[in-house]
């Protein structure tokens, strides 16, 4: 399995502004993937974050929100952008094996939008 | 589309008896199925997964789950419930013949008490 970190693992953020969450993994990997968990919710997919080329976005998610960048097959980043309350969730990074038939997730980040 | 239902927000029952928290599956083609825990402030952990093969899955922390295809479910099962298994457990499905997006349940909180 791989080792996934997350920074930062919590923040606390003022209405307007941006966070950039960073999701290291330990290996190579094709597939990486962003979740959000609101409070008390089950997880739902934004995007798939393609090496190379632009992130796939799940529907009600949009580029300019939750822009992801994917330099490389080990690091992705998540910003989310002119933050409300609203988006006030643990944000969590996901990689799946060559056949995708497992999918590993760091251990998530904690953001409060006040 | 796929979905996953998850009937019971939560599940109570004392240390040792067995458990079982429910789920149950819509896929159009073949099922992939996997069970992961969320402990308090942590990210996600794969306990097992069915993909092919035996309908009776066995899993990390003595956890199983059986598949039934004409039920459409894949209930997660353990024979003697341990305090340390309370946690919440997410079921999750994919479709085996069409990409790779992996949708989630809701989650059931599974309390064990002494």
């Amino acid at each position: 399995s791989a080792v996934i970190s997350q920074k930062p693992s919590r923040d606390i953020c003022q209405r307007g502004t941006s966070l950039t969450i960073q999701c290291q993994v330990d290996s190579q990997v094709t597939m990486m993937f962003w979740y959000r968990q609101q409070p008390g919710q089950s997880l739902t997919l934004i995007a798939t974050a393609n090496q190379g080329s632009e992130a796939t976005y799940e529907s009600g998610f949009v580029i300019d929100k939750f822009p992801i960048s994917r330099p490389n097959l080990t690091f992705s980043t998540l910003t989310v952008s002119n933050m409300s309350p609203e988006d006030s969730s643990i944000y969590l990074c996901s990689v799946g094996d060559d056949h995708y038939n497992e999918q590993f997730f760091g251990p998530g980040t904690r953001l409060t939008v006040l | 589309a796929q979905s996953v239902a998850q009937p019971e927000d939560q599940v109570k029952v004392a240390e040792g008896n067995p458990l079982t928290v429910k789920c149950t599956y819509s896929v159009s083609g073949n099922p992939y199925l996997f069970w992961y825990v969320q402990y308090p402030n942590r990210g996600l952990q794969f306990l097992l997964k069915y993909i092919t093969g035996d309908n009776l899955v066995k899993g990390s922390y003595g956890f199983e789950a059986e598949f039934n295809k004409s039920q459409t479910s894949f209930h997660l099962k353990k024979p003697s419930a341990l305090v340390s298994d309370s946690a919440l457990y997410f079921c999750a499905v994919r479709d085996g013949n069409a990409g790779n997006m992996l949708t989630f349940g809701g989650g059931t909180r599974l309390m064990v008490k002494p």
